[in-house]
């Protein structure tokens, strides 16, 4: 089975950076995912990691270790608008499909 | 927005019955994805299609199915409802069905089981 472990809540101050940790047990990994979701609507894409290193879109980065089992996802200059869940999602390629296994999100408080 | 249109928005409706939700992929999109989040769960992937074919399965009950169409929207039916089965269903699609494709999100079916 897949095992996915991320903070159930973090807070951090405005314009400050949060570091997000997810760590995953899983076989047949095919990639790992950061999605955002406010509170009642859809996940949107954040990064995609299949490869190890680190990721730059912006304010926001995410980094993979596959030979850990760990990524985490940064953010920069936050704002008030971050405040989200942050959910980390491993794919794992089955029989030509892919299952995507979510963790139970980080609640991220962004405060003045 | 991100292209994938779901319906209905809400639904209510009694334990026993069976609702059937709708999707509609991003234009040029051939995979489908359906998901269900709850308070207690978060999100649960329940089963892809891609062009027509079922690609993988997830925690999906039996009684739920779902189809995707030769016009590439899907539908999940869900029947012999439960209290439990109260929750948020959401839709994904993406361009391919590898897994290696970000996927876009559908607004959700926020159906209520009483």
């Amino acid at each position: 089975g897949q095992n996915i472990d991320q903070p159930t809540e973090m807070t951090a101050t405005e314009g400050a950076i949060v570091q997000i940790n997810c760590t995953y047990q899983t076989s047949g990994f095919n990639g790992l995912f950061w999605y955002q979701q406010h509170a009642g609507e859809a996940p949107t894409f954040l990064s995609y990691n299949v490869l190890d290193g680190l990721e730059e879109k912006g304010r926001f980065s995410s980094f993979l270790s596959r030979s850990k089992g760990y990524s985490y996802l940064l953010l920069k200059e936050l704002q008030m608008k971050d405040s989200a869940s942050y959910l980390c999602a491993v794919t794992i390629l089955t029989g030509g499909g892919n299952k995507l296994t979510f963790g139970t999100g980080t609640q991220l408080k962004v405060e003045l | 927005d991100s292209g994938v249109t779901q319906t209905p928005k809400h639904l209510i409706t009694a334990t026993g019955q069976r609702v059937t939700l709708r999707c509609s992929p991003r234009s040029g999109d051939l995979s489908v994805y359906w998901y269900q989040q709850s308070l207690d769960q978060g999100l649960q992937f329940l089963i892809q299609y891609y062009n027509g074919e079922e690609r993988a399965k997830g925690n999906i009950l039996e009684r739920f199915s779902a189809q995707q169409f030769p016009d590439l929207h899907s539908e999940l039916n869900l029947s012999s409802l439960e209290l439990g089965d109260s929750a948020l269903y959401f839709c994904a699609s993406s361009v391919e069905g590898t897994g290696a494709y970000e996927q876009y999100f559908g607004p959700g079916t926020r159906l209520t089981v009483t």
